[in-house]
């Protein structure tokens, strides 16, 4: 049973655009989100996170936006840049030390 | 600092082999992480150790895997027999014990094995 969900695969944005990135989740249980950030041939490393007794958060570029009574998170990223390309995953906290993450979200930035 | 060091950084083995991928995490971190990133359920918790002692393996998906971390700068995630469905990146992830916030963990390259 997944968790936290990520449906769209893929995702490909004209640069300059916003970019969306979605994610749901089952448990409302859970604190907080997070955002990972993956290039190829690296590891993922951390973006942005969201309370969940917030229902926004923004860093420069990256919002993170959240829905409690949908159970949905989104990702904005305003302006995008050809620098945005990689695979995106949403992540909740499970227990004390404990990530669940999504599937993963590849996203594609054209000039 | 050098970061989550893992290795082999690719291997390719024929199904029914023993496969040891190799963690060295951040000196200092009291926690060590196994994932597995597949395209079909993403990033998924194998398990993880504190201060070298399993806490929770659940995530392990069969017998054929084990992990170990015989001391505080060194982990091995081994699956014997190898089969092709093992195929995936396996990342090792380490993190503080100070205060939980999941920007925290840090993951390296990852090792991608593929089985034939």
């Amino acid at each position: 049973d997944q968790q936290v969900k990520q449906n769209s695969p893929s995702l490909s944005v004209q640069e300059g655009r916003i970019s969306i990135l979605n994610c749901d989740y089952t448990n409302s249980m859970f604190d907080y989100f997070l955002w990972y950030k993956k290039y190829p041939a690296e590891g993922p490393t951390f973006l942005i996170s969201i309370s969940s007794i917030k229902d926004k958060n923004e860093d420069g570029r990256f919002t993170v936006f959240l829905n409690k009574s949908a159970k949905h998170l989104s990702l904005h990223i305003v302006p995008s840049q050809p620098g945005d390309s990689a695979v995106y995953f949403c992540a909740a906290p499970q227990g004390a030390q404990k990530l669940v993450f999504g599937q993963g979200t590849r996203l594609t930035i054209n000039p | 600092d050098a970061g989550v060091i893992q290795s082999p950084r690719h291997e390719v083995t024929e199904m029914g082999q023993e496969v040891t991928l190799r963690c060295k995490p951040i000196s200092g971190h009291d926690y060590l992480f196994w994932y597995r990133q597949t395209m079909m359920r993403g990033l998924e918790l194998l398990i993880y150790f504190n201060n070298n002692v399993p806490i929770d393996d659940s995530g392990m998906p069969e017998d054929r895997f084990s992990a170990k971390m015989p001391n505080a700068s060194f982990s091995t995630l081994k699956i014997q027999p190898s089969e092709p469905r093992d195929s995936a990146v396996y990342f090792c992830a380490s993190s503080p014990s100070t205060g939980y916030s999941g920007n925290t963990i840090y993951f390296g390259e990852g090792s991608w094995l593929t089985v034939v």
